[in-house]
């Protein structure tokens, strides 16, 4: 079975500034999916960032980009210029390919301080 | 195009009653998921289902049923309510083969006294 650890419970930066919270997984697949929600107070998931397992090339989306590390099976996630807005409870999550099941970390939560 | 519309938001039961949560979806997605979010632990999958009359278990499925009767509704029956299920439900719904991620409901609080 697929497991997600982020072994950063609780994060906190000042605004503007560069943050990475980490994430590692365990899966025996070659083809699969990663991907970063974004909880903020409000409940909602929230859609980051996605990687496909066999792209080399790390995803980004405007402030938000990755480090995928294939071999080590690590999937951090790069938030810049960080903004008030920003702050939530971020969730890794894995997905076999096929199988459609999310699989969550247990959830790093960031606070931008002003 | 209201996406995946859970109810109610919040709801407090006793110990024993039964009751079900409400999943809707307009996105003509096949798959839907239900989760339960506990403090530390994540997200865990209760059930999910590929489709209309199709459904399986997930990671923690006892004392939930569900049943998927048309590719809209989802819903998810509680059987005989327990203070271990405390916690906040969400829903979720995708395309088969898309593996986009899942469009999340806004979640049920829900609280078993």
């Amino acid at each position: 079975a697929q497991t997600v650890t982020q072994s950063q419970p609780e994060m906190s930066v000042q605004e503007a500034e560069t943050v990475t919270l980490s994430c590692t997984y365990d899966t025996s697949e070659s083809n699969y999916y990663l991907f970063w929600y974004k909880q903020p107070p409000s409940r909602q998931m929230i859609l980051v960032i996605r990687q496909e397992a066999y792209k080399q090339q790390n995803a980004t989306e405007n402030r938000f980009s990755v480090n995928f590390q294939k071999a080590a099976k690590s999937f951090s996630l790069k938030i810049s210029d960080s903004q008030l807005g920003d702050t939530a409870m971020y969730f890794c999550a894995f997905m076999n390919s096929g199988a459609q099941k999310l699989v969550f970390g247990q959830g790093t939560r960031l606070t931008i301080n002003p | 195009n209201a996406g995946v519309t859970q109810t109610p938001k919040f709801q407090v039961l006793k110990t024993g009653q039964s009751m079900t949560l409400q999943c809707a979806q307009d996105m003509n997605h096949e798959y839907m998921s239900w989760y339960r979010q506990d403090p530390g632990m994540g997200l865990r999958l209760i059930h999910y289902s590929v489709g209309a009359g199709i459904t399986d278990q997930g990671e923690v499925p006892n004392g939930y049923n569900v049943s998927r009767s048309t590719t809209e509704d989802f819903p998810l029956r509680l059987l005989s309510a327990a203070p271990s299920q405390t916690s906040v439900y969400f829903c979720a719904s995708s395309f088969r083969g898309q593996n986009y991620g899942y469009t999340f409901g806004s979640g049920t609080r829900l609280t078993v006294v």
